[in-house]
């Protein structure tokens, strides 16, 4: 989807490094999310936010920190970025409400680590 | 844990043909549930979802069954096209929940 858009797409790097993961949405939603997708697992969640100042661990946080700048940019960052972490990560957008519903996903980066 | 999984890994049908798409949940509180495509080198997109009051929901060329007496729902592309080949996923969420829970995908490739 165009409105939510990710850089890098892709992005190779050595065990050690520290890596950021940018998304930007244009759709005027208050929810992030992360998700990191491996062969096999489907998406797993790693961090949402719900606004600016509301910061969630998903189910494999470890490893992972994020930061929500505004309200449209919510990156993901690897402190110390470790082989198990090569995957495709994928950043989605959603309505605030009482539900979580549709979610907008970008196009994924790419990452490996080496 | 709770979990959603699918059956099938991997689907291939002929063009023309009707495709099901399987996935088991296991979470009896789910009451909410989504289908989602991701084509190649593509984000997961939205295609239907269903409400669990719902046993049946229609889009364009797709229907979602619910069973909920054995946790399972189905997509249901009718007239399969080249187009239509992707990874399915389902995911599952209920009210309160704070997020969604995928099942791990399933392959969908067209035969000419």
């Amino acid at each position: 989807d165009a409105d939510v858009t990710q850089t890098p797409r892709n992005r190779i790097t050595k065990t050690g490094k520290r890596i950021m993961l940018e998304c930007s949405q244009t759709k005027g939603h208050d929810r992030m999310y992360w998700y990191r997708q491996d062969p096999g697992l489907g998406l797993r969640l790693i961090y949402y936010s719900f606004d600016v100042k509301d910061i969630n661990k998903g189910e494999i946080s470890d490893g992972y920190s994020v930061s929500r700048q505004a309200q449209a940019k919510f990156s993901l960052s690897l402190e110390s970025a470790i082989p198990n972490q090569t995957a495709l990560y994928f950043c989605a957008t959603s309505e605030a409400g009482g539900r979580v519903n549709e979610q907008f996903f970008g196009p994924g980066t790419r990452l490996t680590v080496l | 844990g709770e979990s959603v999984g699918l059956h099938l890994p991997t689907l291939s049908v002929q063009e023309g043909d009707n495709s099901i798409i399987n996935c088991a949940y296991s979470n009896s509180a789910s009451d909410y549930f989504i289908w989602y495509k991701q084509e190649s080198g593509k984000g997961p997109q939205f295609i239907i979802d269903i409400r669990s009051n719902m046993d049946k929901r229609q889009g364009q060329r797709v229907t979602v069954l619910l069973n909920k007496t054995v946790k399972h729902l189905s997509l249901q592309i009718a007239a399969t096209q080249p187009g239509d080949s992707a990874v399915y996923f389902c995911a599952e969420t209920y009210q309160g929940a704070q997020k969604l829970v995928f099942g791990q995908g399933t392959r969908l490739t067209i035969n000419p």
